[in-house]
């Protein structure tokens, strides 16, 4: 079972550049969250989408964007990326919202 | 706003002796707690969850957390640990919604 798959895994930028996070799921999964994690600092939700169709901020939301392109599928957008944004972000999903988390293997991403 | 304690952040410890991981958190409202853990360069994954019930929780892999209202509270235990629980342990906390509160992790290195 692929779960949550996200990718690129890896991916060095040059600050100002954009990109784009993939997150896909294939458990059917009604929510979708974005999350970064910081040495020290745990997991910090970025956006959250609750079901298809609708998005939302969550603790960290500057910078970034969201797109649920469908059911499966939550991406994550840098527009102009910054130094302050070298991170790993997780992408994970849940049958509903409150529900055990499952999460992707992370996309590790730095900014110089 | 919850937020989520883990007291201590690195935690060594012998393979096949006891450990304690220490996880409290700020709500006065009912809460559904979760430990999850993450091993090198992976996604974390659900160790154990309390959303209600029996206020002690139990993991496939010997486990256990203990739902603690009074102290509000919600220690990891594991009576004997082997060198492959070594990881990233996160203590996580919902109130009645979708956000996760993640606290800040505990390294656990076992040695032998």
């Amino acid at each position: 079972n692929a779960g949550v798959t996200q990718t690129p895994k890896f991916q060095v930028l040059k600050t100002g550049q954009s990109m784009t996070l993939q997150c896909a799921q294939d458990m059917n999964h009604n929510s979708m969250y974005w999350y970064r994690q910081d040495p020290g600092m745990g997991l910090r939700l970025i956006y959250y989408s609750a079901s298809e169709g609708t998005t939302d901020k969550g603790e960290v939301p500057n910078g970034y964007n969201v797109s649920r392109l469908n059911k499966r599928e939550f991406s994550l957008r840098l527009e102009s990326a910054a130094p302050s944004q070298t991170s790993v972000y997780f992408c994970a999903s849940s049958r509903y919202s409150n529900q055990p988390q499952h999460f992707g293997d992370g996309t590790r991403l730095s900014i110089l | 706003a919850q937020s989520v304690t883990q007291l201590d952040s690195q935690v060594p410890v012998f393979e096949e002796a006891p450990v304690e991981l220490r996880c409290n958190y700020s709500s006065s409202v009912s809460v559904y707690l979760f430990w999850y853990v993450q091993y090198p360069n992976q996604g974390l994954q659900l160790l154990l969850k309390y959303l209600s019930g029996s206020t002690l929780v139990e993991s496939i892999n010997g486990f256990e957390a203990e739902f603690n209202k009074s102290q509000t509270s919600f220690h990891l235990r594991k009576p004997s640990v082997h060198i492959s629980d070594t990881a990233e342990y996160f203590c996580a906390v919902s109130v009645n919604d979708y956000k996760l509160s993640f606290g800040a992790g505990t390294t656990v290195t076992v040695r032998a």
